[in-house]
């Protein structure tokens, strides 16, 4: 089944210590979103590619960053992670219908 | 500054009766609306959406019903079954944006809805 995967589902990582979380889809879909969720709030938008064009939130931490080497595969870097970083992080991609977002089961991420 | 709002954070029905999520918006430019279903260890899926032309867009079970002058949308669910149980969320967007900040979606913060049997 076309699906969108995100990897590693738990990711634990030390304060300050880079970390980098990936996203693959195999809907051939040309927009790729992540989103950052913390509890019981609602997903927020860190930045999206149109393509290869990359288009980042304004209130998006510089912390964060992105990088998409081809259609199918999207990653999200945290360069220096922080307490308040640990949280849910969702990728989403769409296609044709650019209005219906796909997206992958997450990456919770926790920062100790 | 919170565009879209879902101020019920839980609900909770008797399976066979009607469940009504709601949701409340704040931007008028906003003119493409989505509901997305979350279960526990899974991504997001959308459930039904409705444009702005329209004020009903109905799926089986699932009626999406959309009041523009009040800037409100809800999502009915009828009959609710026990497998409806999950975090519903509401979602907005502007097509006027165009370019690539189409398709941009706007997330409430979600209402878990609990189907008894």
């Amino acid at each position: 089944d076309a699906m969108v995967i995100q990897n590693p589902r738990y990711q634990v990582t030390q304060f300050g210590k880079p970390v980098t979380l990936s996203c693959s889809q195999t809907l051939n879909h040309n927009v790729m979103y992540w989103y950052q969720q913390k509890s019981s709030q609602a997903p927020k938008l860190l930045f999206h590619y149109y393509d290869k064009d990359f288009n980042n939130e304004a209130d998006t931490p510089d912390n964060f960053q992105s990088r998409r080497p081809n259609t199918s595969f999207c990653f999200l870097d945290i360069r220096s992670p922080g307490l308040g970083d640990a949280a849910m992080y969702l990728c989403a991609t769409s296609g044709s219908r650019k209005n219906i977002q796909y997206f992958g089961a997450g990456t919770r991420l926790s920062v100790l | 500054d919170q565009q879209v709002k879902q101020n019920s954070p839980s609900l909770s029905v008797q399976e066979g009766r009607i469940s009504i999520l709601n949701c409340d918006y704040t931007n008028s430019m906003f003119d493409y609306f989505l509901w997305y279903k979350k279960y526990p260890a899974e991504g997001p899926t959308f459930l039904i959406s409705i444009s702005s032309i329209k004020d009903k867009n109905e799926d089986g079970r699932f009626t999406v019903f959309l009041n523009k002058s009040a800037k409100h949308l809800s999502l009915h669910i009828v009959p609710s079954q026990p497998g409806d149980s999950a975090v519903y969320f509401c979602a907005a967007s502007a097509s006027y944006a165009g370019g690539t900040s189409y398709g941009k979606l706007t997330f409430g913060q979600g209402t878990i809805l609990t189907v008894h049997p």
